[in-house]
């Protein structure tokens, strides 16, 4: 079967850290640009940042830069999300996603929750 | 910065209706890289159409995208109680964000 899976979410204080992953079976991720996307609750999709296949091309979302680090691991066939300086707003669902050019976001995991509250 | 404007909010509608969904765009934006989900409650989104008019795998030939340059359109041509969910237009491509629109609900009437 065909899946992506994010792991990693869970509750922290305002100004905390966390590290999310997303492991893919029954497909490789080499070969595809990936992606996170988020939805805050109650709300619609937000994309947060997209990484190529080689990791050369970075590209975030404004209210993430400098404080979101996206990153991959072929080897692996996973991707990652290091979160820091995590504000309230934060707080939402976290989806991966393949980007499958020209088709969009073919692939997506389940999603993970992260809640940022004292 | 590109910015999606859906409408209407939400839609009204019984089944076996038409549904008519549009995406306008800030600046003008490629054919090929207009994509719109759908997404169902507590459940991830689903690639429906993408490069503006093409079904994704799987997805039935009542769901059919037309448009370009600023102005997109989702058509649903007689509602099945399945396709009462959530839908994004999204464009992608070389310049980034990769912005979502805000969504339209289909809900029954």
């Amino acid at each position: 079967e065909v899946q992506l899976v994010e792991s990693g979410g869970g509750l922290v204080q305002p100004g905390g850290s966390l590290r999310l992953s997303c492991a893919a079976s029954g497909l490789t991720i080499s070969g595809f640009s990936m992606n996170w996307v988020r939805q805050a609750p109650g709300k619609g999709l937000e994309w947060v940042a997209v990484i190529s296949h080689s990791s050369r091309t970075i590209y975030s979302v404004d209210s993430v830069k400098g404080r979101f680090t996206i990153s991959r691991d072929n080897a692996k066939n996973s991707l990652y999300l290091q979160m820091n300086s995590l504000r309230a707003d934060d707080t939402a669902v976290y989806y991966c996603a393949r980007e499958n050019v020209p088709s969009g976001m073919d692939v997506w995991g389940q999603g993970t929750t992260v809640t940022v509250s004292s | 910065e590109i910015v999606l404007t859906q409408s209407p909010g939400t839609l009204s509608l019984s089944p076996g209706e038409r549904a008519t969904l549009s995406c306008r765009a800030s600046q003008s934006v490629s054919s090929s890289y207009l994509i719109w989900y759908q997404q169902k409650p507590g459940q991830a989104p689903r690639l429906l159409i993408y490069g503006t008019s093409n079904r994704a795998t799987g997805i039935p030939d009542r769901f059919s995208g037309s448009g370009s340059g600023t102005d997109f359109t989702l058509t649903i041509s007689r509602l099945e109680p399945e396709d009462f969910a959530v839908y994004y237009c999204q464009k992608y491509g070389s310049s980034p964000p990769w912005t979502f629109g805000q969504g339209t609900k289909v809900e029954i009437k």
